[in-house]
């Protein structure tokens, strides 16, 4: 079992749709979730970050932790096509490494 | 956020022939850099944690005779891929780690480069 588990999609919503991005995860020492976009053939950019459980609002996007059921989520309310990118979710814990998910790739259509 | 180049972005070689891609932080230093491999449609496969002034540690798997890592300075940090074969063509990305980042995340905030497509004909 991998230690992040991420739905790979592909994900394709009309645009000014609500997107729900998820993932799951096992290692319960993970402290650190953040959310990365990455366009095609481009570097992950950093998108959103929590830490520890509960919410963060910025914009459009909603991050969501629930580590008691080790559960993470991605909101995007509003769609638009220039959201369409793959979504990588990543966290880690006292332990500076990073581990992803596998990426889901969304597209909002026009 | 702070700024991490990379170069070349694509490069083409030949099959053996060895190819150097260079990872850059722009505007801070970084004491520990990552490089990771993307296969497409695939995340990001963390291939090893390069620290200034000391021996690359490599992830399980990857060969460290063939992925020369080397970083030199506190905003530069090299992976050479030794004797090239196709299927060493991938996506290579790296990550430089900014110790005087984000409060929120402990800290420290990992910013990545563009990337860096090699094919090897």
């Amino acid at each position: 079992q991998k230690e992040v588990e991420q739905d790979p999609g592909p994900l394709s919503v009309p645009e000014g749709a609500i997107v729900s991005l998820n993932c799951t995860y096992s290692n319960s020492a993970f402290q650190y979730f953040m959310w990365y976009r990455q366009y095609s053939r481009k570097g992950p950019e950093l998108l959103m970050y929590t830490y520890s459980s509960g919410n963060k609002e910025d914009g459009r996007f909603t991050a969501q932790v629930d580590k008691s059921s080790k559960y993470i989520s991605l909101f995007i309310r509003d769609s638009q096509p220039s959201d369409s990118a793959t979504y990588l979710c990543a966290m880690r814990g006292s332990a500076r490494q990073l581990t992803f998910g596998s990426g889901t790739q969304l597209t909002v259509l026009p | 956020g702070a700024v991490v180049s990379q170069h070349p972005s694509w490069v083409i070689c030949k099959s053996g022939t060895s190819v150097k891609i260079e990872c850059r932080s722009l505007d801070f230093q970084a004491t520990t850099m990552f490089w990771y491999r993307q296969f497409p449609k695939q995340s990001l496969m963390l291939m090893a944690t390069s620290n200034e002034g000391s021996k690359a540690t490599y992830e399980q798997g990857v060969e460290k005779d063939k992925f020369l890592i080397n970083h030199a300075s506190l905003t530069l940090s090299t992976l050479t891929v030794t004797s090239a074969h196709p299927e060493d063509s991938s996506f290579y990305i790296c990550s430089a780690r900014d110790e005087g980042g984000l409060a929120a995340l402990g800290g420290y905030e990992q910013y990545f480069g563009p990337g860096t497509r090699l094919t090897v004909t």
